[in-house]
């Protein structure tokens, strides 16, 4: 059964400080692996989708890379900004699966003035 | 504009009633999701649909129906059966199947749901 953890579970900076929120999986045969960003009380934005032949995916300040064989994914933001605070949720989906996204419980981050 | 509504925002539901939760989207999307988010746990999957007239239970369908008449709609139902129906219900879609090229997923803005 997949699991997927995220640590840490919250996590404060200051602004403009480069940060990195991790991700890991414990079956290694995934196709995608999205991050997502919910702020308090509202829907999933998804920020990024990595396929499973892809290394990294970049979006402006966001970057975001995939270690299939280590069972890990990372999201690294760039000069974060107050309007970076949300809590990021990655998920996996299996090869082939028509079913499901597995979600980690999320980081909660707060970036302070 | 394409995007995913859902509707209402905010429910209350009396014990022993049914309540239905409408998810719409105009993404001409194949494949359409039910999660439900509850405080300190990933959202877990609820029912999914690939095709018109077709759908599958997820992890956690006991107490919940859904019906997938038409490839823009789908609503779910919460009965009487669900023991803990508060939660947050988050409506998805995407191009394609989970697991393939096209699988990529795209949230509503959720339904809140207490039951009184």
């Amino acid at each position: 059964k997949q699991e997927v953890t995220q640590i840490p579970a919250a996590l404060s900076v200051p602004e403009g400080e480069n940060l990195v929120l991790n991700c890991s999986f414990t079956d290694s045969a995934i196709y995608n692996l999205q991050w997502f960003r919910q702020d308090p009380g509202k829907g999933l934005t998804s920020l990024l989708l990595i396929q499973s032949s892809q290394r990294e995916q970049t979006s402006g300040r966001l970057n975001a890379s995939l270690d299939k064989s280590s069972g890990r994914s990372t999201l690294y933001i760039a000069a974060s900004q107050p309007g970076d605070s949300a809590t990021y949720l990655c998920a996996v989906s299996l090869s082939g699966t028509a079913s499901k996204l597995t979600f980690g419980t999320g980081t909660r981050l707060q970036v302070t003035l | 504009d394409g995007g995913i509504t859902q509707s209402p925002k905010y429910l209350f539901r009396k014990e022993g009633q049914n309540v239905t939760l409408s998810c719409e989207q105009n993404l001409n999307h194949d494949a359409m999701y039910w999660y439900r988010q509850d405080p300190g746990q990933g959202l877990r999957l609820i029912y999914y649909s690939q095709i018109v007239n077709d759908f599958q239970k997820g992890d956690i369908a006991e107490g919940y129906s859904v019906s997938r008449e038409k490839k823009e709609s789908f609503p779910l139902t919460v009965t009487s059966a669900q023991k803990n129906p508060t939660a947050f219900y988050l409506c998805a879609s995407s191009r394609g199947l989970a697991g393939g090229p096209m699988g990529e997923q795209f949230f509503g803005p959720g339904t809140r749901l207490t039951v009184l």
